[in-house]
C-alpha cells in the first residue's frame, strides 16, 4: 500500500526566510510525488514534480523539491518565503510498481508567512 | 485555455437522498479522477475514468458510481447520503490514462452538506 506523511500541522516562517515543508512517502516500487497547494476556498494547484533523473526538482511560483530516495523523503524547499505563499500545501504520492492508479495525499500542512 | 468546472459549488441535501455533481474536464484532457477531501483532511481518491470506463477505485461503497462522457465530462453520483458524506469533491483532470506520469490539474470543487 502507498502512503504519505506530513509530519508538520502547521509551519510558521517570517517573508524572506526560507521554507521548508517535510514530506516522507511510503510505496512498494518507485514512487511518483508531486507537490499541491490550496488556497481558501479552492482546489489544488499544482506546483512540482518528480518523475526520474535529478532529484532536484524546480516548479511553479520558487518552490524545488529533493527527492531523497534513501531517507523516502521529498521536502519542499522556498528559499524566500513570501506572505503570499501562506496557504495549505498537500504532498501526494503514485506506486507505479503497482496496478493501482490512485494518487495519496498526505494530511496537509497549514503555512503561515508572516510579515 | 479552459481550466476544469465543477458544478454546482454548493449543495444540501438530506439523509436519504441522492445527489450528482459534474466535472467538466481541461481542454483536451481524457483522464478524470474523482476526490472527498474531509475538513482538515487530504484529498481521498474515490475513482478515476479513462475513455469512458472506471480504470481504478478507492476505498469507497459502491453508492458511489460515476460516469465519464464522450466528450470526457464526467459525473459523480452518490446515493442513500449519509452524514459522513458531508465534504468538498473534487475533480481533477489529466491526459493520458491511468498508467501516466502527468499531473492532475483540479477543479474547484463542490461543497456537499447532508443534513
Amino acid at each position: 500500500a502507498q502512503s504519505v506523511a506530513q509530519p508538520e500541522d502547521q509551519v510558521n516562517v517570517a517573508e524572506g526566510n526560507p521554507l521548508t515543508v517535510k514530506c516522507t512517502y511510503s510505496v512498494s516500487g518507485n514512487p511518483y510525488l508531486f507537490w499541491y497547494v490550496q488556497y481558501p476556498n479552492r482546489g489544488l494547484q499544482f506546483l512540482l514534480k518528480y518523475i526520474t533523473g535529478d532529484n532536484l526538482v524546480k516548479g511553479s511560483y520558487g518552490f524545488e523539491a529533493e527527492f531523497n530516495k534513501s531517507q523516502t523523503s521529498f521536502h519542499l524547499k522556498k528559499p524566500s518565503a513570501l506572505v503570499s505563499d501562506s496557504a495549505l500545501y498537500f504532498c501526494a504520492v503514485r506506486d507505479i510498481g503497482t496496478n493501482d492508479y490512485k494518487l495519496s495525499f498526505g494530511a496537509g500542512t497549514t503555512v503561515t508567512v508572516r510579515a | 485555455e479552459t481550466g476544469v468546472t465543477q458544478s454546482p459549488t454548493h449543495l444540501i441535501k438530506t439523509r436519504g437522498q441522492q445527489v450528482t455533481l459534474r466535472c467538466s474536464s481541461q481542454s483536451g484532457h481524457n483522464t478524470v479522477s474523482w476526490y472527498q477531501q474531509a475538513l482538515g483532511q487530504g484529498p481521498q481518491f474515490i475513482f478515476q475514468y479513462y475513455r469512458e470506463e472506471e480504470n481504478g477505485r478507492g476505498n469507497f461503497p459502491p453508492r458511489f458510481s460515476g460516469l465519464q462522457f464522450p466528450n470526457y465530462s464526467s459525473e459523480l453520483n452518490v446515493n442513500a447520503l449519509e452524514l459522513d458524506d458531508s465534504a468538498l469533491y473534487l475533480c481533477a483532470s489529466s491526459f493520458g490514462g491511468a498508467s501516466s506520469y502527468n499531473e492532475q490539474f483540479f477543479g474547484p470543487g463542490t461543497r456537499l452538506t447532508v443534513l
